[in-house]
């Protein structure tokens, strides 16, 4: 059972344009999410973070969005650019889960960016 | 800064053969450290929590007799696959985290992964 769902495999985007990007979670115990940018052979790039006593955390042309009564975050990334494309993750993690890990990241199957110019 | 580096990027060997991988936080002391693994189109999955000084956590699953993890030092923790089969075949990324062991809302980063591949 996927606690965290990126439903979107892919999305395509006009270079300026807004890309968001978004994500859905099952477990409440979920206090702090994360975006990862991933390239082709490379590990994941941490991107932003925001802590579940919040409902938006911006830095520079990202901006994290999170809707706790749906169980929804979304990325935004405003003007989007051609090197933004990459492969997109969502991950979650809690102070404490069901096994008693503190702070293991809970990843979605992540979303391809293209951003076209 | 929160760079980390894992060693070696790439390795291709004969079945039966043990594979060890290497994760080095290089401007920061990471007490944890996590290994995960990622299959084509899937999402990364946690294999085990790795901490300085003691006993790796395994996530279900995953046999803790296969995949040998060894926290030495602040910095570094080992990955070692024993007796590898091409089943083993696989992305394996680590990640470190900033901060001490309590302090689990920091951000993970990770190596750039090993492309692990079994004849």
């Amino acid at each position: 059972d996927q606690q965290v769902k990126q439903n979107s495999p892919s999305l395509s985007v006009q270079e300026g344009r807004i890309s968001i990007l978004n994500c859905d979670y099952t477990n409440s115990m979920f206090d702090y999410f994360l975006w990862y940018k991933k390239y082709p052979a490379e590990g994941p790039t941490f991107l932003i973070s925001i802590s579940s006593i919040k409902d938006k955390n911006e830095d520079g042309r990202f901006t994290v969005f999170l809707n706790k009564s749906a169980k929804h975050l979304s990325l935004h990334i405003v003007p989007s650019q051609p090197g933004d494309s990459a492969v997109y993750f969502c991950a979650a993690s809690a102070r404490r889960l069901a096994r008693g890990s503190q702070g293991n990241l809970i990843f979605g199957k992540g979303t391809k960016l293209s951003v076209k110019p | 800064g929160a760079v980390v580096s894992q060693h070696p990027s790439w390795v291709i060997c004969k079945s039966g053969t043990s594979v060890k991988i290497e994760c080095r936080s290089l401007d920061f002391q990471a007490t944890t450290m996590f290994w995960y693994r990622q299959f084509p189109k899937q999402s990364l999955m946690l294999m085990a929590t790795s901490n300085e000084g003691s006993k790796a956590t395994y996530e279900q699953g995953v046999e803790k007799d296969k995949f040998l993890i060894n926290h030495a030092s602040l910095t570094l923790s080992t990955l070692t696959v024993t007796s590898a089969h091409p089943e083993d075949s696989s992305f394996y990324i680590c990640s470190a985290r900033v901060g001490q062991g309590d302090q689990v809302n920091q951000p993970q980063h990770f190596g750039d992964g090993t492309r692990l591949s079994i004849l």
